[in-house]
């Protein structure tokens, strides 16, 4: 069977370092995908690694390690806006759709 | 255009009703998904449509009959529903091959 296990909340101040892991099992991979969803928005992509290492995205970066099947997204210079819920997720098949972990609540503070 | 287009918004049907959602993109995207969300959830796949082709069905049940008239569209009808379905449905379309899904707002739906 195929599942991403993620935090389900993370809490984190103005101005600061976050990380969320994703370990993930499955019976093919193609890559880890994050993606961002506010409360009642649309699911917006913010990374994809297909390959080990590090991913960096302007305040966001995304890591990736295929032989421990386990990823993050790291979130600097947290802002109140961050405040969302972030889910990885990971194809089986190459380009085909995608599969969602439980996604992990993060509630930034001031 | 960077945009999926979903309507309605917001629907609230009966059991017995048949309704349908409809998205639309001007991207120029093959791959066109149903995804269907419940509150504080992951969305969960339903259909995959590949070049207007349905090319993934999840077990998603009968009552849910996906379409897809042309590259810029998809439907999803609705029929017999059960109050367990309400839901955000939301539809994403993506270039073939790309793990980057633009997903629309969704649609609110309920079931009495």
């Amino acid at each position: 069977g195929q599942s991403l296990e993620q935090p389900s909340e993370v809490t984190a101040v103005e101005g600061a370092i976050v990380q969320i892991n994703c370990t993930y099992q499955t019976s093919g991979f193609y890559g880890l995908s994050w993606y961002q969803q506010h409360d009642g928005g649309a699911p917006t992509f913010l990374s994809y690694n297909a390959l080990d290492g590090l991913e960096e995205t302007g305040r966001f970066s995304s890591f990736l390690s295929r032989s421990d099947s386990y990823g993050y997204l790291l979130l600097q210079e947290l802002q109140m806006k961050d405040s969302a819920s972030y889910f990885c997720a990971h194809s089986n098949q190459a380009g085909t759709a995608l599969i969602f972990g439980k996604g992990t609540t993060l509630s930034v503070s001031s | 255009d960077t945009e999926v287009t979903q309507t309605p918004k917001h629907l609230v049907m009966g059991m017995t009703n048949k309704k349908s959602l409809k998205c639309e993109q001007h991207m120029g995207h093959r791959a066109m998904y149903w995804y269907k969300q419940k509150a504080k959830k992951p969305p969960e796949l339903m259909f995959v449509y590949s070049y207007e082709k349905l090319s993934i069905n999840e077990s998603v049940p009968s009552r849910f009959s996906p379409e897809c008239p042309n590259s810029s569209l998809l439907n999803l009808h609705l029929h017999a529903l059960q109050p367990e379905d309400s839901a955000l449905y939301l539809c994403a379309s993506s270039l073939e091959g790309s793990p980057e899904l633009f997903f629309g707002e969704g649609s609110r739906l309920t079931v009495l």
